[in-house]
């Protein structure tokens, strides 16, 4: 089956801390993104990745981090500078100018 | 920056109505795209539109575009309630390959 994993589902971060989230893909896009989603509020793009070992910051980039080492995968750490991690946070590629997104990483702050 | 701006924020029908969802956007685009979004779950492509298309159809799905007003609407014919889930407008200025994302619109089918 090809498409986009995000794991894990739902995650905690404890004060100070940075933590990964994995998206993962077998449909070979070259370009791949990560948006993050607040109750209410459409999506907002934290990075973004268009071939591999390049990326771009997107609208919202402070406190994220990102790598894109190999075509199929784009990890983004969340890191302990991001005052207001909790959200709803998705990982996308794309093909011609259609996105294929993943089923999205829960993140919240305990 | 939020380029695209749905209207209404939700709506509430019976099943067997159409459902009408409005879009207005800011700059020049090269496309206008639907999609949908399930509670909890990843958004999935509905339909796209290009600058030189006013209509375009696909299943139940009416999509059209006044370029001149930069405005689309989605209408869903023949509503059913596995319809109920948020609608999002993604405009396309060409700039990077990024997509804009409007805040949605909560659709309910009641049935």
């Amino acid at each position: 089956d090809g498409g986009i994993t995000q794991s894990p589902k739902y995650l905690f971060r404890k004060e100070g801390q940075n933590v990964t989230l994995s998206c993962e893909q077998n449909l070979n896009h070259d370009a791949m993104y990560w948006y993050r989603q607040d109750p209410g509020q459409g999506l907002r793009l934290i990075y973004y990745s268009q071939i591999v070992n390049d990326f771009q910051k997107g609208d919202i980039a402070e406190g994220y981090s990102v790598s894109r080492e190999k075509k199929e995968s784009f990890p983004l750490t969340v890191t302990s500078a991001q005052k207001n991690p909790t959200a709803f946070y998705l990982c996308a590629s794309r093909r011609e100018e259609k996105l294929f997104f993943g089923s999205g990483t829960q993140l919240s702050v305990l | 920056s939020q380029q695209g701006e749905e209207d209404p924020q939700a709506l509430s029908i019976q099943e067997g109505e159409n459902a009408t969802m409005n879009c207005s956007y800011k700059t020049s685009i090269n496309n206008l795209q639907w999609y949908r979004q399930n509670s909890g779950r990843g958004l999935v492509h509905l339909i796209l539109i290009r600058s030189n298309e006013r209509e375009k159809h696909s299943g139940r799905l009416r999509v059209t575009l006044d370029t001149s007003k930069k405005s689309s609407s989605l209408l869903i014919t023949a509503s059913r309630a596995a319809d109920t889930a948020s609608y999002f407008c993604a405009t396309d200025a060409g700039y990077g390959n990024k997509l804009v994302f409007g805040a949605g619109t909560i659709l309910r089918v009641k049935s």
